[in-house]
C-alpha cells in the first residue's frame, strides 16, 4: 500500500533548539497535515497544507508543502518543554478524497 | 461542542469475548474513521465511513466490524477478541469536502485482551 516515510523516528534536543522533521513518499499528495500527540491523548491538528510550495506557520511551528507534492517538512523554533510529544505527518493522496494516510511519527524529547 | 468522544476509555477483555466501542461526534461531519495505534506502527486505519449507512474497509479490517446507523455515531465491534487486538483505538471525523481533509480525533480507548 501507499506509505509515508517520516524521519527522524526520534529526536533528543536541548530546550531552545530548533527542530526539523520531514515526510517523504513516492506518491503525489493533494494535502499534507501535521499532528501532535501527547501521552494519553488523541492526535491534535497543528497545520494543514493544500498547495504545492505552501508555507504555513502556527506560532513557533512552520510547515511546508514540497514543490514535488511528494514531501512535507515541519520546523519548530526555540523548542520548549511542552513541545514534547509525537509528531505525525499525514497526507491525502491525489484522487483519494475519502481518507488520509499517516507517517509513523517522530518522537520529540527535550532535555532540560 | 464536545468534538469527538469515545466510550469506554479503558477495557480489559478475555480472549473470545466481544465488545463494541462507541464513537460520537457533534460537528456534523460526514466522514468517520477508526484507527488502531501500536508502538512503532503509527496510526493504521481499520474501517471508515463516508456517510450514514455506509462503511468501507481500511488497512487492517480483519477481526473488526463497524456500523454507522446515525451520522453522529460510528461503532466498532470485536466479535471474538484476540490478544493481537490489544491496542489503543482512536476514532476520528472530518468534513467531506475540501473545506478540510482535517481529521479530528477522540481521546482514545485503551483495550487489553488477555
Amino acid at each position: 500500500g501507499q506509505q509515508l516515510n517520516q524521519s527522524p523516528q526520534s529526536m533528543f534536543i536541548q530546550e531552545g533548539e530548533d527542530v526539523s522533521m520531514n515526510c517523504t513518499s513516492s506518491s503525489i499528495f493533494n494535502t499534507w497535515l501535521w499532528y501532535k500527540q501527547e501521552p494519553g491523548e488523541g492526535p491534535v491538528l497543528l497545520i494543514a497544507l493544500y498547495k504545492a510550495g505552501e508555507l504555513t506557520s502556527n506560532g513557533r511551528l512552520t510547515a511546508q508543502f514540497g514543490i514535488t507534492r511528494k514531501d512535507s517538512f515541519l520546523n519548530i523554533s526555540a523548542s520548549i518543554p511542552s513541545d514534547v510529544g509525537i509528531y505525525f505527518c499525514a497526507g491525502q493522496l491525489m484522487n483519494r478524497d475519502d481518507k488520509i494516510i499517516f507517517g509513523k511519527g517522530t518522537r520529540l524529547h527535550i532535555l532540560p | 461542542n464536545a468534538g469527538v468522544t469515545q466510550t469506554p476509555k479503558f477495557r480489559v477483555l478475555k480472549t473470545g469475548q466481544s465488545m463494541t466501542l462507541l464513537c460520537a461526534q457533534d460537528m456534523n461531519h460526514e466522514y468517520m474513521y477508526w484507527y488502531r495505534q501500536d508502538p512503532g506502527m503509527g496510526l493504521r486505519l481499520i474501517h471508515y465511513s463516508v456517510g450514514e449507512g455506509t462503511t468501507a474497509k481500511g488497512e487492517v479490517p480483519d477481526g473488526y466490524n463497524v456500523s454507522r446507523l446515525k451520522k453522529q455515531n460510528f461503532l466498532l465491534g470485536l466479535e471474538s477478541a484476540a490478544p493481537s487486538q490489544t491496542s489503543v483505538y482512536f476514532c476520528a471525523s472530518s468534513y467531506r469536502y475540501r473545506v478540510t481533509y482535517e481529521q479530528y480525533f477522540g481521546p482514545g480507548t485503551r483495550l487489553t485482551v488477555t
